[in-house]
């Protein structure tokens, strides 16, 4: 099976721009999850989508939104970009059900000068 | 509030000797406990899990850790390091309760492996 893609990998944009990152994950897995890495913050939950659904969010701000279709597939959006929205955007599937451990993919590094 | 402390931030080792990297959680309940290894440019991999079965849990690549609950730990070994092991290792802990998917990742610890 293929794993989890990202795309684009690297991307760079100015402040006040917009950005919109896509997530594709593992073939049958429902569930998808967006982590922001920066070396000041570590690894942040960003939010959890299940079948089109948002079921848990962490503390970002109104600026972070994300989405999911019918095939799982999940796009993740960030307006008014900030020079501190720079930063290694991870997403992670699994099948959904039960306790399954999270598949990473490479992730999206995005610059904001 | 549940969370991980890895005590160190950088590790260094000879090739062929034991690897040790530390972590403490902070739970109320019991919780799930992975470790994940980071390599550069690369995503997140899974090197092992516990989840309430066996305190002593093995993983890919010859790692293994052992839970202590009375020491609240979940310390990362392996016997003998090899040069592919230098990486980024995460200790992450997993709320109990709904949020399945909602880890909470420790700072990191960065291993060196030297020839």
């Amino acid at each position: 099976k293929a794993g989890v893609t990202q795309t684009p990998r690297y991307l760079i944009k100015t402040r006040g721009q917009q950005v919109t990152l896509s997530c594709s994950p593992i073939s049958g897995h429902r569930s998808v999850s967006w982590y922001q890495q920066t070396p000041g913050q570590g690894l942040q939950f960003l939010f959890e989508y299940f079948s089109e659904t948002q079921r848990n969010k962490g503390n970002f701000p109104g600026r972070f939104s994300g989405r999911q279709f019918s095939n799982s597939r999940s796009e993740m959006n960030v307006s008014t970009l900030e020079l501190g929205d720079s930063a290694l955007y991870l997403c992670a599937s699994r099948p959904g059900q039960g306790e399954n451990e999270q598949y990473f993919g490479p992730g999206t590094r995005l610059t904001v000068t | 509030a549940q969370s991980v402390t890895q005590l160190d931030s950088h590790v260094s080792v000879s090739e062929g000797t034991p690897v040790l990297l530390r972590c403490n959680y902070s739970s109320s309940y019991s919780p799930s406990l992975f470790w994940y290894v980071q390599h550069p440019n690369k995503g997140l991999q899974l090197l092992l899990k516990y989840t309430s079965a066996a305190t002593l849990v093995k993983g890919i690549n010859g790692f293994e850790a052992e839970f202590k609950k009375s020491e609240t730990s979940f310390h990362l070994t392996k016997p003998s390091a090899h040069m592919s092991d230098a990486a980024e290792y995460f200790c992450v802990v997993r709320p109990s309760g709904g949020g399945y998917n909602k880890l909470i990742f420790g700072a990191g610890t960065r291993l060196a492996v030297h020839p």
